[in-house]
């Protein structure tokens, strides 16, 4: 059974403020590791896709970094805003013994982040 | 685009009825995969198809659930009989290939077995 772990499993922040959450993985048969946005009553939208180990991605305000080796990802939120607010997914995907990508992405609890104005 | 479309949106059924989820992946993706989303599991992975072969259903809970994709532009997940357990958000995605694309999510089936 493949563990992905968020943390916190929710935050409150005022407007403004910079936030960061973390997701844990398997280190071993790593292929790549997605972060979806999820709002509510909405479904999961895609955000990043990383693949090698130190991989950074940024869109807008939002970034993510990669740590293959550890195990881990953190997203980052510079400057937050209310409309961030949302619960924000990784997703683990894992390659098989024949070296190729196992179709299926084992998803974590998420982060419940809610930014106060 | 149209994106991944679901249906129904919201399914009200009693214990012991047969319930019929469907959806349309994006056209021209070729996998497509059915997740459950419930407060205490989050999302979980039931099935998912590869070119309209199912890979991998080891998520499928038990016999009651099936799903079918009998072409590219079309599946089903069955439960049959339902029970108030099931009740759930069910989503389908799709993408394109195995390998490094993100799933495209649909609206999800808000279902309710009562």
């Amino acid at each position: 059974i493949l563990n992905v772990e968020q943390s916190p499993q929710s935050l409150h922040v005022q407007e403004g403020d910079s936030t960061n959450f973390t997701c844990s993985f398997p280190s071993s048969n790593f292929y790549a590791l997605h972060w979806y946005r999820w709002e509510t009553a909405k479904s999961p939208e895609a955000l990043f896709v990383m693949t090698l180990n130190g991989d950074e991605k940024k869109k807008g305000q939002i970034s993510a970094t990669l740590n293959t080796k550890e195990g881990y990802s953190y997203l980052y939120i510079k400057g937050s805003q209310p409309e961030d607010s949302a619960t924000y997914l990784c997703a683990f995907r894992g390659i098989n013994a024949g070296g190729t990508s196992y179709g299926k992405l084992t998803f974590g609890q998420g982060t419940i982040l809610t930014v106060h104005p | 685009d149209a994106g991944v479309i679901q249906s129904p949106r919201h399914e009200v059924t009693e214990m012991g009825q047969e319930v019929t989820l469907r959806c349309k992946p994006i056209s021209g993706h070729n996998s497509l995969f059915w997740y459950r989303q419930t407060m205490m599991r989050g999302l979980e992975l039931l099935i998912y198809f590869n070119n309209n072969v199912p890979i991998d259903d080891s998520g499928m809970p038990e016999d009651r659930f099936s799903a079918k994709m009998p072409n590219a532009s079309f599946s089903t997940l069955k439960i049959q009989p339902s029970e108030p357990r099931d009740s759930a958000v069910y989503f389908c995605a799709s993408s394109l290939g195995l390998s490094l694309y993100g799933y495209t999510f649909g609206s999800g089936t808000r279902l309710t077995v009562v």
